[in-house]
């Protein structure tokens, strides 16, 4: 089954400054990639995704880019923000096949002022 | 529209009990998962489902059963708890991964303590 890795567990950035967080997956097919953010004792909420026919999405502050050879992706944030800091998980999902999704450990983003 | 809510909010069992959880969507989704998160360990699928009267096993799925009579409601059952199983457990729902509104939409969660 698909396995995603995801790194580093814990970032600080210092407010302004860009942050990434980069994620390894195990099933070659898999084909979705969500990002989301939960903040602190509140549900996850998606802010970006991206589809394996796409190398790279942006919204605003926020991209996504996806290395289907080397199997990763990474979510990289710019001019960040104090509302930045929460915690980011990516996903994995084949969705042609069993629409499971599969997330990472998580990486805990800390916004110095 | 209240989108995903969870019921109750928080529980504490003893070991052995049985509890089970409700998740309510008014979106008219497909698809929904029932998700828990430790500390450290990021969101693991337990079991979910792809349409009423279907489910199927997730990553973790022991110790947990589920049942999807409605396409709005989506139920995860612990028939004899164990202080493993404290969590907090999300579930979420969503359209088709293929359809374009694929967004996964999470509930608030349910805290649940095992002694």
């Amino acid at each position: 089954g698909e396995n995603v890795e995801q790194h580093p567990s814990t970032l600080s950035v210092q407010e302004g400054d860009s942050a990434v967080i980069k994620c390894t997956y195990s099933d070659s097919a898999s084909n979705y990639f969500p990002w989301y953010k939960q903040e602190l004792g509140k549900r996850p909420q998606l802010i970006i995704d991206i589809r394996s026919n796409v190398g790279e999405k942006k919204d605003q502050r926020i991209a996504v880019t996806l290395n289907k050879t080397a199997k990763h992706f990474s979510l990289h944030i710019t001019e960040t923000q104090p509302e930045d800091s929460a915690v980011y998980f990516c996903a994995a999902s084949l969705t042609n096949r069993d629409d499971k999704i599969i997330f990472g450990k998580g990486t805990r983003l800390h916004i110095l002022p | 529209n209240a989108g995903v809510t969870q019921t109750p909010k928080f529980r504490v069992l003893k070991t052995g009990q049985s509890m089970t959880l409700l998740c309510a969507q008014d979106m008219n989704h497909e698809y929904m998962y029932w998700y828990r998160q430790d500390p450290g360990m990021g969101l693991r699928l337990i079991h979910y489902s792809v349409g009423e009267g279907t489910t199927a096993k997730g990553e973790v799925p022991d110790g947990y059963n589920v049942s999807r009579l409605k396409k709005q409601n989506f139920l995860l059952g612990l028939e004899s708890a164990a202080p493993s199983q404290t969590s907090v457990y999300f579930c979420a729902s969503s359209y088709s991964i293929l359809s374009p509104e694929e967004t996964q939409y999470f509930g608030p969660g349910t805290r649940l303590l095992v002694l």
